[in-house]
């Protein structure tokens, strides 16, 4: 199995709602990752785990909340988001530091509109 | 400090024509060097990447990269493109002492059209 599965695909909330994104692999991955993308844009590093623990925060809004259950899978909470917030949300894993390299693995996304 | 720059946002190519897509780097250090791909909608995949060795790369849907160190560049080349290499295509690198980042270039759409 060589896939980042993330759901939902869609997700419209409003501003005070509170929802989660989810994201898993099973490829034996112990570094994941949450991107953002605009439209037309690069994505951006929001962070990273590596070991279920998290190693890099890219100065993120605590408006959102990463969390590693298990080696699996990475959820991130939304809350209080704001509408320039909307963007394609991506989940990717790769091997861990240590590792011989970085090849990420990227899921399809999860299309966040934030009303 | 590193940087990215794909040197052309969109390029325009003809069905089976060749085409070939910009990328310059800067980095302090030795480098790893990636090309994604992200069809409509979709997420990123990864076409090609460099690592060490042979500075000519082979990657999947026939594309392929050339390293060079001199120049700093890594550019993305397909001989004869189809409809369906429509796609937004990303540079990428990650220091080799820095694992967990890759940094993006801006992206070059490319559209091809019978």
């Amino acid at each position: 199995d060589t896939e980042v599965t993330q759901t939902p695909k869609h997700l419209v909330m409003g501003m005070t709602n509170k929802k989660s994104l989810k994201c898993e692999q099973h490829m034996g991955h112990r570094a994941m990752y949450w991107y953002k993308q605009k439209a037309k844009k690069p994505p951006e590093l929001m962070f990273v785990y590596s070991y279920e623990k998290l190693s890099i925060n890219e100065s993120v809004p605590s408006r959102f909340s990463p969390e590693c259950p298990n080696s699996s899978l990475l959820n991130l909470h939304l809350h209080a988001l704001q509408p320039e917030d909307s963007a394609l949300y991506l989940c990717a894993s790769s091997h861990a530091a240590g590792e011989f390299y970085n090849e990420q693995f990227f899921g399809p996304g999860t299309r966040l509109t934030v009303l | 400090a590193q940087s990215v720059t794909q040197l052309d946002s969109q390029v325009p190519v003809f069905e089976e024509a060749p085409v070939e897509l910009r990328c310059n780097y800067s980095s302090s250090v030795s480098v790893y060097l990636f090309w994604y791909v992200q069809y409509p909608n979709q997420g990123l995949q990864l076409l090609l990447k460099y690592l060490s060795g042979s500075t000519l790369v082979k990657g999947i849907n026939g594309f392929e990269a050339e390293f060079n160190k001199s120049q700093t560049s890594f550019h993305l080349r397909k001989p004869s493109v189809h409809i369906s290499d429509t796609a937004e295509y990303f540079c990428a690198v990650s220091r080799t002492d820095s694992w967990g980042k890759l940094q993006f270039g801006a992206g070059t759409q490319v559209v091809v059209t019978p």
